[in-house]
């Protein structure tokens, strides 16, 4: 079992509507969660954070943190061609002391004007 | 405050040759971090620096692969001998010492093994 896991995609919607971008992690021992957005050919970016069960609104997005069922999602109101990219989730890992992000592989998102 | 930099953007060797990358972190950040990404994956965390220590290096494919920080600032990752499969984009990231916020990423080298 992967210990970040994304649908690959594409996932595509029209322009206006809300892009719904799920994500499973293995470790129920994870504290904190991200989503990065990568365009073709770029780095990752860091979009959003999340570390309490529940929602977190910035913006247009909203991200969703469900530790029982270990379920993080990304929510895109609105939805824009620019956000057409990959979008990556990420968990920290094992409790170190120091950040280790674990990536899952990335679900394609492609907004159609 | 000025992003990780890294250097070269692009590089092509023929296989078996040896490369090096740079990586110059944000200031201050203690946490340095080399991770692959080959294309369609997701990145994959290759070497973790805290200051000029090796916290995690588990992934590294220590007979070919080496990597430094000297002085706790900027770091090098070598491949020696480069096979095909290495092709990939090496993003260096860098964080300050607390948990939160994740990281900075810089722009990433693009090796490609012909």
């Amino acid at each position: 079992q992967k210990e970040v896991e994304q649908n690959s995609g594409p996932l595509s919607v029209p322009e206006g509507a809300i892009a719904s971008l799920n994500c499973t992690y293995s470790d129920r021992g994870s504290q904190s969660f991200f989503w990065y957005r990568q365009y073709s050919g770029k780095s990752p970016e860091l979009i959003m954070f999340i570390y309490s069960n529940g929602d977190k609104e910035d913006g247009r997005f909203t991200a969703q943190l469900n530790k029982a069922s270990q379920y993080v999602s990304l929510l895109i109101r609105d939805s824009q061609p620019s956000d057409s990219a990959t979008y990556l989730c990420a968990v920290n890992g094992l409790n170190t002391g120091f950040q280790k992000l674990v990536f899952g592989t990335g679900t394609r998102l492609l907004v159609s004007p | 405050e000025a992003g990780v930099a890294q250097s070269p953007r692009y590089k092509i060797i023929e296989k078996r040759q040896s490369v090096a990358f740079w990586c110059n972190p944000i200031s201050g950040h203690a946490t340095l971090y080399w991770y692959q990404q080959i294309l369609g994956q997701g990145p994959k965390l290759l070497i973790q620096f805290q200051n000029n220590g090796v916290v995690d290096d588990s992934q590294l494919p220590k007979d070919r692969f080496s990597a430094e920080r000297l002085k706790g600032v900027d770091s090098t990752l070598k491949i020696q001998p480069a096979k095909l499969e290495d092709s990939a984009v090496y993003l260096c990231a860098s964080s300050s010492r607390d948990r939160a916020g994740g990281y900075t990423f810089g722009s990433g080298t693009r090796l490609t093994v012909v």
